[in-house]
């Protein structure tokens, strides 16, 4: 079983509609959550960071961690057609060397 | 400000060629991280620096892979010699804290095709 896990998709949805992203983990150290949002042909760019449980909310966009059940998640409401992308979560232990370990992403695609 | 900067943007060149991949981190970020990305194995981290010093390079294939960074404005990433498992987006990515915390800035990739 692989640290993350994440639905590779893609997940097709309408202009407008709410749209979910999810991942579970495995590693209960886990206490910083990222979403990076991949265009194609692109580099990863951080769309969101919590750290431990809770939710956080930036636009159109919230981020949700539950650490009982190892679960992260994020949505996107009013999806629109430039929110087609691949949405990779990351997570990373306190201390140490933080570094993150990626799911494999989400492929998105909002149509009009 | 200018963010992650790599060159070149594309690669191609033939089994057994030496192939030396760029990057300039962001000024002031001390961590800097190589990765490779493809289809069928998603992101794989491959070395990470910080301070200019080699911290992990678990990452890294083979021998044939090595990464240097002489500067805190600088990093090298070769391959010698290429195949064409090697074909992959090669993405370097920087940090303003140890680690990052998991947030890093990405560049926009190199991709190498290894005929």
């Amino acid at each position: 079983q692989k640290e993350v896990e994440q639905d590779p998709g893609p997940l097709s949805v309408p202009e407008g509609a709410i749209v979910s992203l999810n991942c579970t983990y495995s590693n209960s150290a886990f206490q910083y959550f990222m979403w990076y949002r991949q265009y194609s042909r692109k580099g990863p760019e951080l769309l969101m960071y919590t750290y431990s449980s809770g939710n956080k909310e930036d636009g159109r966009f919230t981020a949700q961690v539950d650490k009982s059940s190892k679960y992260i998640s994020l949505f996107i409401r009013d999806s629109q057609p430039s929110d087609s992308a691949t949405y990779l979560c990351a997570m990373s232990e306190t201390g140490g060397s933080y570094i993150p370990t990626f799911g494999r992403g989400t492929s998105l695609i909002v149509h009009p | 400000d200018a963010g992650v900067i790599q060159s070149p943007r594309h690669e191609v060149t033939e089994m057994g060629q030496e192939v030396t991949l760029r990057c300039k981190p962001i000024s002031g970020h001390n961590s800097l991280f190589w990765y490779r990305q493809t289809m069928m194995r998603g992101l794989e981290l491959l070395i990470y620096f910080n301070n200019n010093v080699p911290i992990d390079d678990s990452g890294m294939p083979e021998d044939r892979f090595s990464a240097k960074m002489p500067n805190a404005s600088f990093s090298t990433l070769k391959i010698q010699p290429s195949e064409p498992r090697d074909s992959a987006v090669y993405f370097c990515a920087s940090s303003p804290t140890s680690g990052g915390r998991g947030t890093q800035y990405f560049g926009p990739g190199t991709r190498l095709l290894v005929l």
